[in-house]
């Protein structure tokens, strides 16, 4: 089946730095992929759509200037925590889908990035 | 915006057991998916649904894409212990985006 790489799988930083999560579709090519963000014991809320080789989209109340999402590849796609603060501290989930734009096409995730801010 | 309501929000049942857990939409969607995961990860595909109607099975878990394409369900067999985790429905409506129900975690007892 189709493999989602996610990296870093834990990172503790201090607040006021930048953090970087890495995104990669190991065994295919993925135009669109997206990021998630998931508090204990809570589902998984969409927090933007990462559209390769364009802006990503971002849902309704989450920072872009924030959040910072580069899809420079069909395989890769990263997600930049600027400036955290202990408020930012969650697990973040990764997701691609197979294809090049098809609708029909079911959804990987990555094994996720729990961020704790001190 | 569109919401999924998933139930029961926990089970607790005893290892042997058969496992049934539902989501309802007031929207139509295009694809019902059902995902598991465990504590640390990130879900993992379990059944992929795309017809209405359709009735598909993947070893001892069994999911139906209702006729109204507003509900689905997810049946467990004869549950074991490897069975404990947080499922999730998942709907994709004319986007590509996919909406999550709120899960269900599943405790079995020995």
């Amino acid at each position: 089946g189709a493999v989602v790489s996610q990296h870093p799988s834990r990172v503790i930083c201090k607040s006021g730095t930048s953090v970087k999560i890495e995104c990669r579709s190991l065994d295919f090519q993925a135009t669109t992929m997206f990021w998630y963000r998931q508090f204990p014991k809570q589902s998984l809320m969409l927090m933007a759509t990462s559209n390769e080789g364009s802006k990503a989209t971002y849902e309704q109340g989450v920072e872009k200037d924030k959040f910072l999402i580069n899809h420079a590849s069909l395989t890769l796609s990263t997600l930049t925590v600027t400036s955290a603060h202990p408020e930012d501290s969650s697990f973040y989930i990764c997701s691609a889908r197979p294809g090049l734009g098809g609708t029909n096409e079911k959804l990987f995730f990555g094994s996720g990035t729990q961020l704790s801010v001190l | 915006g569109q919401q999924l309501n998933q139930s029961p929000q926990s089970m607790f049942i005893q290892e042997g057991e058969d496992v049934s857990m539902n989501c309802t939409s007031s929207s139509i969607f295009n694809t019902w998916l059902w995902y598991k995961q465990d504590p640390g990860e990130g879900p993992v595909l379990l059944i992929a649904l795309y017809k209405a109607g359709e009735l598909t099975s993947n070893g001892r878990l069994t999911a139906q894409f209702g006729i109204t394409r507003k509900d689905s369900f997810l049946n467990i067999s004869a549950s074991i212990p490897s069975d404990v985790g947080i499922y999730f429905c998942a709907g994709q409506g004319g986007a590509q985006k996919l909406v999550f129900g709120q899960g269900t975690r599943l405790t079995i007892n020995p």
